[in-house]
């Protein structure tokens, strides 16, 4: 069974950048029709799905981030990494990573998630 | 407005059944859309339930209980998520989910509180 892996800094500064690596174990991130997702979840609140990476590399985004968010795979390592720039408050969150999985390519496997905090 | 709206909030009894509704914004048609629905308890990552085609065809996830059914509302313009025999373990935030101009958007959840 898949498992995936959450890890990066808890404490992000404003206006830096945030990178998280979710590792995956269980499974090769390079093989299948799968797409590897990151969900994010403030406090309290709702999901927001920023965005996923398939096994070919390819990446779809958050309108909403796009223009600060970017999902990579290091395959040698069977991880994948998301870094989002610029952060503020707003951007503090636990952030989730997943797996998404075909036909209809919604997050069926996630990690435990890890909490990110944005603060000087 | 929202693309997905839930109702915050909604209370039942043990054994009894829940209607969670997920209502999409208008313009958007229940109808064209496969509705997914997510489980989250306090601490966890959500769990997927079932997908929602139409109301003949759900799509339920692995050991998912029969009890957990999906159904759309057209005239409502929503998805509908029943539960039915509610136990204490149901007790949970419950999200809707559709993928709309290339990206998956989540409804704001529900809590269900089962007292």
């Amino acid at each position: 069974q898949v498992q995936l892996q959450e890890s990066g800094p808890g404490l992000v500064k404003p206006s830096q950048t945030l990178s998280l690596t979710c590792t995956v174990s269980g499974g090769s991130i390079s093989s299948g029709s799968y797409y590897w997702s990151w969900i994010r979840q403030p406090a309290g609140k709702g999901l927001e799905w920023i965005g996923r990476i398939s096994t070919s590399g390819s990446t779809i985004y958050n309108p909403s981030l796009k223009s600060r968010v970017s999902i990579s795979a290091d395959t040698s390592k069977n991880q994948f990494s998301l870094k989002l720039s610029s952060v503020t408050a707003a951007d503090t969150a636990v952030y989730y990573c997943a797996r998404d999985d075909p036909p209809d390519d919604y997050s069926n496997y996630w990690g435990q998630g890890t909490l990110v905090t944005v603060s000087s | 407005q929202a693309v997905l709206t839930q109702p915050s909030s909604l209370s039942a009894s043990p054994g009894a059944s829940a209607s969670l509704t997920c209502t999409l914004r208008s313009g958007i048609n229940v109808g064209t859309y496969r509705i997914y629905w997510y489980q989250q308890k306090p601490g966890s990552p959500p769990q997927y339930l079932l997908t929602c085609k139409s109301d003949s065809d759900n799509q339920q996830g692995s050991g998912v209980p029969s009890r957990f059914s999906g159904s759309k509302d057209a005239s409502a313009n929503a998805g509908i998520l029943l539960i039915s025999g509610l136990q204490s373990e149901d007790e949970a935030d419950y999200y809707c989910m559709i993928w709309h101009s290339s990206a998956w958007v989540f409804g704001g959840g529900t809590k269900l509180t089962v007292l």
